[in-house]
């Protein structure tokens, strides 16, 4: 039973480059959140989506940022351009809607030179 | 402006010894309650949850208290082993309110020791 797949794992980019990340969330469920960790900030809730509409990205950090999710099994979050500021593990997680468990997938770990 | 805060950066604790790890909530919206689990280059792991209307939630190990009046809800892990060593996440969630989304304490690193 596949959990929340993401990839890349690792992602080292230079500054100025535009970076995508990519969520698939487990079967079934309609609800998805992207998450960023940092050392300063902790675990932070960027944006989500329930039935593949955004629902709150209040925690995207400026308009270098943006989120899709243009299927139940697909979102992507990009960075254009990116910056230094920027490195740091992001998460994916997915639920069922009208449950509170969140399921996450490995991270993918980004560092921008 | 932190909602939920874990003020115990890390805890060490002797293998079989019981461990507890704690958390303070600032927002009576919380409806529900989860502990995570994370070891290093993974994803956080669910562990166990607990809602409002409850004050204990009990899976095996692992025990979560909740005390609504202070704010404030505990894991208890008994007999603590050395593979629990890993960050400890509590977490909030508003579920009827703001859709299910979680905020995090900062995390508490556990060391259990052999």
């Amino acid at each position: 039973d596949a959990g929340v797949i993401q990839s890349p794992r690792h992602e080292v980019t230079e500054m100025g480059q535009e970076v995508t990340l990519r969520c698939k969330p487990i079967s079934g469920h309609n609800s998805l959140f992207w998450y960023r960790q940092t050392m300063m900030r902790g675990l932070e809730l960027l944006i989500y989506f329930n039935n593949n509409v955004p629902i709150d990205d209040s925690g995207m950090p400026e308009d270098r940022f943006s989120a899709k999710m243009p299927n139940a099994s697909f979102s992507t979050l990009k960075i254009q351009p990116s910056e230094p500021r920027d490195s740091a593990v992001y998460f994916c997680a997915s639920k069922t809607s009208g449950l509170a468990t969140q399921y996450f997938g490995p991270g993918t770990r980004l560092t921008v030179l | 402006d932190q909602q939920v805060k874990q003020n115990s950066p890390s805890l060490s604790v002797q293998e079989g010894r019981i461990s507890i790890l704690n958390c303070d909530y600032t927002n009576s919206m919380f409806d529900y309650f989860l502990w995570y689990k994370k070891y290093p280059a993974e994803g956080p792991t669910f562990l166990i949850s607990i809602s409002s209307i409850k004050d204990k939630n009990e899976d095996g190990r692992f025990t979560v208290f909740l005390n609504k009046s202070a704010k404030h809800l505990s894991l208890h892990i008994v007999p603590s082993q050395p593979g629990d060593s890993a960050v400890y996440f509590c977490a909030a969630s508003a579920l009827y309110n703001q859709g299910g989304k979680l905020i995090f304490g900062q995390g508490t690193e556990l060391s259990v020791k052999p």
